[in-house]
């Protein structure tokens, strides 16, 4: 089954380090999206890519990096420059093309001590 | 985008519709309404999405207002699992989501 896949569900890690969450689609999809959720609020977007390659700030990237090496692929780097790196990650994916919906993945818990 | 302007909760009974209010008064006329929900801890589900017309699908029917700048997504008969936030956006046709603003939703609870 297609579908778009993060992993993992939970992470924690020490203050101060890096943390790459992983992000992977098997839809063929063109655009993938990594957005950032904090308890009660909506979705931010941190980065974005429409293609291999490339990729664009998003609302909030600050402290964050990405890379689109692969179209299937498209991890998020949370660094030790992000304040408040305590968050529900998203990745999202889109096909190109008119009228189309967006594909979540489950999401990372991710828990910085 | 376009802004967009939920309510921050509503109640449902179940089994009676939900009617979820979204305004979108600066939408643009190549502009896309979606609807997506959240239920606690996973990825959001993609709804119904309209231009114009009402739409109606599995899920949910969209009312879309004759001047565009309001909308209504309808769950015709609301269950326990339909509780969830529930986000409308807007977004332009043959460009990424990624740039859409989801905003705080709305939270719909269906009390049985």
């Amino acid at each position: 089954d297609g579908g778009i896949t993060q992993s993992p569900k939970y992470l924690f890690r020490k203050e101060g380090q890096n943390v790459t969450l992983s992000c992977e689609q098997n839809l063929n999809h063109d655009a993938m999206y990594w957005y950032r959720q904090d308890p009660g609020q909506g979705l931010r977007l941190i980065y974005y890519s429409q293609i291999v390659n490339d990729f664009q700030k998003g609302d909030i990237a600050e402290g964050y990096s990405v890379s689109r090496e692969k179209k299937e692929s498209f991890p998020l780097t949370v660094t030790s420059a992000q304040k408040n790196p305590t968050a529900f990650y998203l990745c999202a994916s889109l096909r190109g093309g008119s009228n189309t919906e967006a594909f979540f993945g489950q999401g990372t818990r991710l828990t910085v001590v | 985008d376009a802004k967009t302007t939920q309510p921050t909760s509503m109640d449902c009974a179940e089994g009676r519709a939900a009617n979820l209010p979204c305004n979108h008064s600066t939408i643009s006329g190549n502009e896309y309404v979606y609807w997506y929900r959240q239920i606690h801890s996973q990825g959001p589900q993609y709804i119904i999405h309209g231009l114009k017309n009402n739409e109606t699908n599995e899920m949910a029917s969209l009312i879309i207002t004759e001047d565009r700048k309001s909308s209504t997504l309808i769950l015709p008969h609301a269950t326990l699992r339909d509780t969830a936030v529930y986000y409308c956006i807007v977004r332009v046709a043959n460009t990424n989501a990624g740039k859409s603003t989801f905003g705080d939703g709305t939270t719909l609870t269906v009390k049985p």
